[in-house]
């Protein structure tokens, strides 16, 4: 079974700050989903990775299979981005469903 | 394109009743996936729905089932509801599966009382 564990839990900056949140993985994955949850439920998915670095708007998003590691960057940031962001895994091989990290808190400050 | 729709958004329901909650998936997508999040465990994995067969599940009690019609509509089940059935689940739907690009819906909030 997977163990995905993210850091920080919690985190407030204040606007225009640079963001980095991390996730790391126990097993070898097939893909990787950082997601975005605001207050009220509603889960946005940012990013799908299997591999390298991906890029939108102020958001960017890396991963490292041979350390079982990704990253989530937010450039500038701003209150709306204030959300929990969560790191999901899959393993692959039709056996199993996502695992989620526990999430990270961020609180951006005006 | 409409989003990935879940029915109802809110419901109370006594312990020992049952449950049913409904999620359409986006237009074209095959994939169905059922997930529950609680403060205390976050969000779980409890069964990923593919061209109407179970493909995979979490580890949840038989109490948790859950089907895809033809049309790739999904409906989760809990039957003898107990107080910590109380959640958010969400369903998500993808062209694949769970290895590619998911959309989640908005989800239905389950009290039990």
């Amino acid at each position: 079974k997977n163990e995905v564990e993210q850091s920080p839990q919690n985190l407030t900056a204040q606007e225009g700050e640079f963001i980095t949140i991390n996730c790391s993985y126990s097993v070898g994955i097939s893909a990787l989903h950082w997601l975005q949850q605001h207050p009220g439920g509603g889960i946005v998915s940012l990013f799908m990775l299997s591999s390298g670095k991906k890029k939108h708007g102020r958001l960017i998003a890396t991963i490292n299979i041979q350390e079982k590691h990704s990253s989530l960057h937010i450039t500038a940031s701003h209150p709306r981005d204030s959300a929990v962001y969560i790191c999901a895994v899959y393993s692959g091989g039709g056996a199993d469903g996502l695992t989620f990290g526990k999430g990270t808190h961020l609180i951006i400050q005006p | 394109k409409a989003g990935v729709t879940q029915t109802p958004r809110y419901l109370i329901k006594t312990r020992g009743q049952q449950v049913t909650l409904s999620c359409s998936p986006i237009s074209g997508h095959r994939s169905v996936s059922w997930y529950q999040q609680t403060p205390g465990q976050g969000l779980q994995f409890l069964f990923e729905y593919f061209s109407e067969t179970q493909r995979n599940k979490g580890n949840f009690p038989g109490r948790f089932s859950g089907r895809q019609f033809s049309n790739s509509r999904s409906e989760m089940n809990v039957s003898t509801l107990e107080l910590g059935d109380s959640a958010l689940y969400l369903c998500a739907s993808s062209s694949t599966g769970t290895g590619n690009t998911i959309y989640f819906g908005e989800g239905s909030w389950l009290t039990v009382v």
